[in-house]
């Protein structure tokens, strides 16, 4: 059973647009959410992340608004560059419960358009 | 800034071989955390260390085992190896559990089993 989920395999986006990239979750348990990067032969990159007491959280180009009633969260990159052309997995845990490990979604594959 | 450093980068092994992988956290990182990535598929997590000491269990075959050193570097080892255990393995390393304190991932190790 897929507790993150991110139901779009792929997204093109034109340069200089909006990007969004969407995930749900269904663990109620979950309380913080993270944003990761991840080229080919390369790890997972940090990118963002929000505690479920907050809604929104933005640095630089990148933002992930959160909303918890949905239990669903969005990262928005804008403008989107082409070397924001990577695949994204959204990530949760719950910390208030004592569980640290990451669950992750199964990724979305951004391509920037030039 | 000093990354995750894991090696080595491959392995190829045979069948009911053993094999052990390294992980080196970011410095003054203490807690390190182990994720499996088979082919087409998100990352599933393993086990976990806090302060040398285990902190969390998933997903882990009892073939494999883990720990943390005094240098809060940690292994991986893995015996009888199977098929099915060829996959990408990666470490990440966080300061702390608590004040969500994101996971950076090492580039990771790909063991292939022959």
């Amino acid at each position: 059973d897929q507790q993150v989920k991110q139901n779009s395999p792929s997204l093109s986006v034109q340069e200089g647009r909006i990007s969004i990239l969407n995930c749900d979750y269904t663990n109620s348990m979950f309380d913080y959410f993270l944003w990761y990067k991840k080229y080919p032969a390369e790890g997972p990159t940090f990118l963002i992340s929000i505690s479920s007491i907050k809604d929104k959280n933005e640095d630089g180009r990148f933002t992930v608004f959160l909303n918890k009633s949905a239990k669903h969260l969005s990262l928005h990159i804008v403008p989107s560059q082409p070397g924001d052309s990577a695949v994204y997995f959204c990530a949760a845990s719950g910390i208030g419960a004592g569980s640290y490990q990451l669950t992750f979604g199964k990724g979305t594959k951004l391509s920037v358009i030039p | 800034a000093a990354g995750v450093i894991q090696s080595p980068r491959h392995l190829i092994k045979e069948k009911r071989e053993t094999a052990t992988l390294k992980c080196y956290p970011i410095p003054r990182h203490d807690t390190v955390y182990w994720y499996q990535q088979g082919p087409g598929q998100d990352p599933q997590f393993l086990i976990s260390f806090y302060e040398k000491m285990q902190s969390d269990k998933g997903s882990i075959p009892d073939r494999f085992s883990a720990q943390q050193f005094s240098d809060y570097h940690s292994e991986l080892n893995m015996s009888s190896l199977e098929l099915g255990d060829s996959a990408l393995y990666f470490c990440a390393s966080s300061l702390g559990q608590g004040g969500n304190q994101p996971q950076h991932f090492g580039d990771g190790t790909r063991l292939s089993i022959l």
